[in-house]
């Protein structure tokens, strides 16, 4: 059975700095994906990481996955207020189907 | 845009009715998926499809049903609502080539 891990859960940053938020994954995969959402609101799609070393940036955030330790990461930079959101990150299983198994989530909150 | 509509965006039931969420996607996807969201546990898979008249449990199936008639709708049954059935849920489709697209989430409430 897939299991995927984000940490942290909670995650407070002033304005300005860098973080990283992780996500591990239990078994083989080679596809994951990373969401934002905001309160009340839908998932919207930030990147799809599809191949060992894949590396994505859109502005202040960037993603990366190796799937040796699978794991993936999701950095910010700089921080600013409008990135405050919760991201999850997601795995799809190499075996069969195309479900996605989703961590817990990381509720980021950006102090100015 | 890939559009994927879910019929309501906040309901509210009594234990024990029958309760149908409506989920419809605009854009051909093979697969669509529904999942429940609650506090502190994420997002959980209930039921997958990844074609008209085909089904598979997730992870949580228990309680809940599912149909899909034709490729553009999935519907979620509760067959008699319960309180611990009081959740956000949430509709996606997907292709084998793209990332699933989230319906704006249904916000149920059993009463």
């Amino acid at each position: 059975e897939l299991k995927v891990e984000q940490n942290p859960l909670f995650l407070s940053m002033q304005e300005e700095k860098n973080y990283t938020i992780y996500c591990n994954y239990s078994t083989t995969s080679d596809r994951l994906y990373w969401y934002r959402q905001d309160p009340g609101k839908s998932l919207e799609s930030l990147f799809v990481l599809l191949s060992n070393g894949a590396v994505k940036q859109e502005g202040r955030l960037m993603a990366s996955l190796d799937t040796k330790a699978r794991l993936s990461t999701l950095h910010i930079t700089a921080a600013v207020h409008d990135l405050s959101a919760t991201y999850f990150c997601a795995v799809e299983s190499n075996f069969g189907n195309e479900k996605l198994t989703f961590g817990t989530g990381t509720r980021l909150t950006i102090i100015p | 845009d890939v559009k994927v509509t879910q019929s309501s965006r906040y309901l509210v039931k009594r234990t024990g009715e029958k309760v149908f969420l409506e989920c419809v996607q605009d854009m051909d996807h093979e697969n669509m998926f529904w999942y429940r969201q609650d506090p502190g546990l994420g997002l959980r898979l209930i039921y997958f499809s990844y074609d008209v008249k085909m089904k598979e449990k997730g992870d949580i199936p228990e309680g809940y049903s599912v149909s899909r008639e034709k490729k553009e709708r999935f519907s979620l049954i509760l067959e008699s609502a319960s309180t611990n059935q009081t959740s956000m849920y949430l509709c996606a489709s997907s292709t084998r080539d793209t990332e699933a697209f989230f319906g704006q989430g249904t916000r149920l409430t059993v009463v």
